[in-house]
């Protein structure tokens, strides 16, 4: 069974551009979650979606936004980026028996934000 | 405000030995507690987990001890092998009306066995 893909694995921009990374979880889940990974802070939950629906979301300014397709992929995009943005992105794909239980991870896409 | 607490960056075994990897929390509604490992380059992977109706779940090496009352959990991983070097993530979710909340996590220990 194929795994969480993420891509693009990594990607440079400079402050003010906009940013989409895309996530395609295992087959059969439909609950997508995102997480920014930054070496001061941990994995700090952006948002989760199912079933094309946000279900949960983080305490991360409105310049992150995501969303999920039919076909459960999920995209999260951040406007008008900012240094601190310099993170590692994770999308965890979930079976849809809800939140909090186990979760798959992809490798992440490195963002960093010139 | 850190829900969950993991207070070592850092950690060195000799392989052989015991590892014990703390993480304390703070919000009593946690009930449901993981551990995930992740080597450079690769996203975290599911390692053990338990549910605050036990008080010790066992795989293989690996056993995760919950002690509600002082809110802490510990991971033990014996015997720690080379392989086993890694940051290890302690995550807690609480159960809601549509399932369980966002996992939070903690910051990380990087385990380092030494041959």
């Amino acid at each position: 069974k194929a795994g969480v893909t993420q891509t693009p694995r990594y990607l440079i921009k400079t402050r003010g551009q906009q940013v989409t990374l895309s996530c395609s979880p295992i087959s059969g889940h439909r609950s997508v979650s995102w997480y920014q990974q930054t070496p001061g802070q941990g994995l700090q939950f952006l948002f989760e979606y199912f079933s094309e629906t946000q279900r949960n979301k983080g305490n991360f300014p409105g310049r992150f936004s995501g969303r999920q397709f039919s076909n459960s992929r999920s995209e999260m995009n951040v406007s008008t980026l900012e240094l601190g943005d310099s993170a590692l992105y994770l999308c965890a794909s979930s079976l849809p028996t809800g939140m909090g239980g186990e979760l798959f991870f992809g490798e992440g896409s490195r963002l960093t934000v010139l | 405000d850190q829900q969950v607490k993991q207070n070592s960056p850092s950690l060195s075994v000799q392989e052989g030995r015991i590892s014990i990897l703390n993480c304390d929390y703070t919000n009593s509604m946690f009930d449901y507690f993981l551990w995930y490992k992740k080597y450079p380059a690769e996203g975290p992977t599911f390692l053990i987990s338990i549910s605050s109706i036990k008080d010790k779940n066992e795989d293989g090496r690996f056993t995760v001890f919950l002690n509600k009352s002082a809110k802490h959990l510990s991971l033990h991983i014996v015997p720690s092998q080379p392989g086993d070097s890694a940051v290890y993530f302690c995550a807690a979710s609480a159960a809601s009306g549509s399932g369980n909340t966002p996992l939070v996590f903690g910051k990380g220990t990087r385990l380092s066995v030494i041959a």
